[in-house]
């Protein structure tokens, strides 16, 4: 039960978009359809932004967005704010009632 | 409103084991399985394992095994997470959260444990 590989960091200008990659198995992101990414800001607990690769739940802005392909999950930033500012993690299903989450990344908006 | 809400900071020495409760509330129970996760200082976020608040049931990772056992008390729906052996690489902040198979939608606001001789 590794964890899944993302970028370190990526930033981007207010209205830009960026793109977080997370890299897993077959055991894992490419085994199952159940992968959730989560902002936490500095001091605070993880925030839900997106599950299931590319569903939002209700509260969620319309400019967050997920996909998968093979074994790699994204999501993608767009029209980037200077509130979106924090760091995101991956989160994937691996079986047996175990999840595995990314490396982390930090987006920062210049 | 759901919450989940934890025990307060803790500081161990090594070799100690520690205790982490979480409350739950606003919703039945039973209903959702609840995980542990923890973060080191600086560090990203770490899956430890599962309870199944309706029996008890439980899974570990793979890592925690044989150290971490969780337990859960239906009549305070409250769970708890006790992590034996501990070294200063288990200083970190523990959190629970809420699984609904698709992820993590409700998490408590995690305790910070220290373990330092």
């Amino acid at each position: 039960q590794s964890a899944l590989t993302q970028p370190r960091s990526v930033s981007g200008s207010p209205g830009q978009s960026v793109t977080i990659s997370c890299t897993g198995t077959s055991s894992d992101v490419g085994g199952y359809n159940l992968v959730s990414w989560y902002q936490q800001r500095p001091g605070k607990g993880p925030k839900l932004m997106i599950y299931d690769v590319t569903e939002r739940p209700s509260g969620v802005p319309d400019h967050f967005s997920g996909s998968k392909s093979g074994n790699t999950a994204s999501l993608t930033i767009s029209g980037l704010q200077a509130d979106d500012e924090a760091d995101y993690y991956c989160s994937s299903y691996a079986g047996r009632d175990i999840y595995v989450f990314g490396t982390g990344t930090k987006v920062t908006v210049l | 409103q759901v919450q989940l809400v934890q025990s307060g900071a803790d500081v161990k020495k090594p070799g100690a084991s520690v205790k982490v409760s979480c409350k739950a509330s606003g919703y039945p129970f039973s209903d959702h399985y609840l995980y542990w996760v923890r973060q080191a200082p600086g560090q990203g976020l770490e899956c430890m394992g599962m309870i199944k608040p309706k029996t008890g049931s439980t899974a570990y990772s793979q890592k925690f095994q044989g150290r971490l056992t969780l337990t859960r008390d239906t009549s305070t729906n409250t769970l708890y997470m006790d992590l034996s052996s501990l070294t200063s690489d288990d200083t970190a902040v523990y959190y629970c959260a809420r699984n609904t198979f698709s992820g993590f939608d409700f998490w408590g606001q995690g305790t910070l444990v220290t373990v330092s001789s």
